[in-house]
């Protein structure tokens, strides 16, 4: 399979400000995952947005999603310190049997 | 709730070791787990999917005989790393989902990290 790919690789932010990364695919997906790993940890699932769903929101974070154009965003508003983390989006594909096929990864750093 | 469990969180060993890591569903019976393997500031590949009672089901270019994952139960994968080698030093992390309708968020372990001497 195919990773999808996000932009951008690295991404270092002030804390307060906003975080936006973005990830695009190649198939036809039933929905897009986004999680975050800390370093040296496994995953922790942020949101899943469904195929027939453009926008979704938890807390400080927004995400978009356009089938149309094979991509998705997601914002983190008001960041924090502790969001310093990697994020990945993941495509649960149609036809893959709830296989997941994730992106490169977006490293993002909140100073202080 | 969806807490997984992977077992050990570290492992160093001699070349030529075989390795068992242990994924556990704690507080939810998980028909398919998954297995991936990271390289440092990598994404996620996965490596075999596992449901229980049946075999697994390996990704191309994934050694089944090198990678032997067994699901034995509802709450219990497990993959072993034969006669490992320095190249198998990885960062291994396994996931689980309960059974039912799809649009189910993937819960992940803490991984293994493999350290291959």
């Amino acid at each position: 399979s195919q990773q999808g790919e996000e932009d951008p690789q690295a991404l270092s932010i002030q804390e307060g400000e906003n975080a936006t990364m973005n990830c695009s695919y190649k198939t036809s997906i039933n929905n897009l995952q986004w999680y975050r790993q800390n370093s040296g940890r496994g995953l922790v699932h942020l949101i899943l947005i469904r195929s027939n769903e453009r926008e979704k929101h938890s807390g400080r974070l927004r995400v978009t999603l356009d089938t149309s154009k094979k991509s998705s965003s997601l914002l983190i508003t008001a960041s924090r310190a502790a969001d310093t983390a990697s994020y990945f989006c993941a495509t649960d594909d149609t036809g893959g049997g709830n296989k997941l096929t994730f992106g490169t990864g977006t490293q993002l750093k909140v100073e202080l | 709730g969806a807490v997984v469990s992977q077992h050990p969180s570290w492992v160093i060993c001699k070349s030529g070791t075989s390795v068992k890591i242990e994924c556990r569903s704690l507080d939810f019976q998980a028909t398919t787990m998954f297995w991936y393997r990271q390289f440092p500031k990598q994404s996620l590949m996965l490596m075999a999917t596992s449901n229980e009672g049946s075999k697994a089901t390996y990704e191309q270019g994934v050694e089944k005989d090198k990678f032997l994952i067994n699901h034995a139960s509802l709450t219990l994968s497990t993959l072993t790393v034969t006669s490992a080698h320095p190249e198998d030093s990885s960062f291994y992390i396994c996931s689980a989902v309960t059974g039912g309708a799809g649009n189910q968020p993937q819960h992940f372990g803490d991984g293994t990290r493999l350290s291959i001497l």
